[in-house]
């Protein structure tokens, strides 16, 4: 069965500071990878995905993630955060058509 | 765009009493999962239905039950609800020969008490 580990569960950084969380997945098979956003009191978001190709994925509002593969590694970046960031971050590795979630990451941006 | 619709968003119930949750997938999707978030917890996956047929199954308590109906719906019924019951509960969907890519409704807030 796939699992995700996600480290650094509570983030605090000030606004335009640059934030990276880190993934890592374990799955024996061909791998899918996401990063969900979920905005307090909100649902999930996708935020970016990763199924081949170019291992260096854009996603929206300006964040990307690494695919790789030698590390079983996919994380998360943003060059210069904003305070409209602060929200939980959840990385997710698809297996069996099943979605495996980390514990995630609550991020909180200080303006 | 149409987006999953989940009913009721917000449901509070006392212990051992039963709900039922329902999701709308997004039109022409014909996969349907279901996941539980409880607080402060990343989802865990419970059950899904691809053609309303369970297609695969995972912690989903003996006490819960559901099923995918011809209209592709979804509902998850919960019975002798338990404390631990209280959580967000997530139905996402994917369309018809794609679904590496999940779309999630807004999710019923479940509270037991």
């Amino acid at each position: 069965a796939q699992s995700v580990s996600q480290h650094n569960h509570h983030v605090i950084l000030s606004e335009a500071a640059s934030l990276e969380l880190g993934c890592n997945y374990s799955y024996g098979g061909t791998v899918n990878l996401f990063w969900y956003v979920q905005y307090p009191g909100q649902h999930l978001q996708l935020l970016l995905k990763y199924f081949s190709g170019d291992p260096l994925v854009k996603g929206i509002k300006g964040f990307e993630a690494e695919f790789i593969k030698s590390k079983f590694s996919f994380n998360l970046r943003k060059p210069s955060v904003q305070w409209s960031d602060t929200a939980e971050y959840f990385c997710a590795v698809r297996g069996n058509n099943r979605l495996a979630f980390g514990k995630g990451n609550q991020v909180v941006v200080i303006p | 765009a149409a987006g999953v619709i989940q009913s009721p968003r917000h449901l509070i119930k006392e212990k051992r009493e039963t709900a039922t949750l329902k999701c709308y997938p997004i039109p022409r999707h014909d996969t349907v999962y279901w996941y539980q978030q409880g607080p402060g917890q990343d989802p865990q996956f419970l059950i899904s239905f691809y053609e309303k047929m369970q297609s695969d199954k995972g912690s989903i308590p003996d006490r819960f039950s559901a099923q995918q109906f011809s209209d592709y719906h979804s509902e998850l019924n919960m019975s002798s609800l338990e404390l631990g019951d209280s959580a967000l509960y997530f139905c996402a969907s994917t369309p018809p020969g794609v679904s590496y890519e999940q779309y999630f409704g807004p999710g019923t807030r479940l509270t037991v008490t």
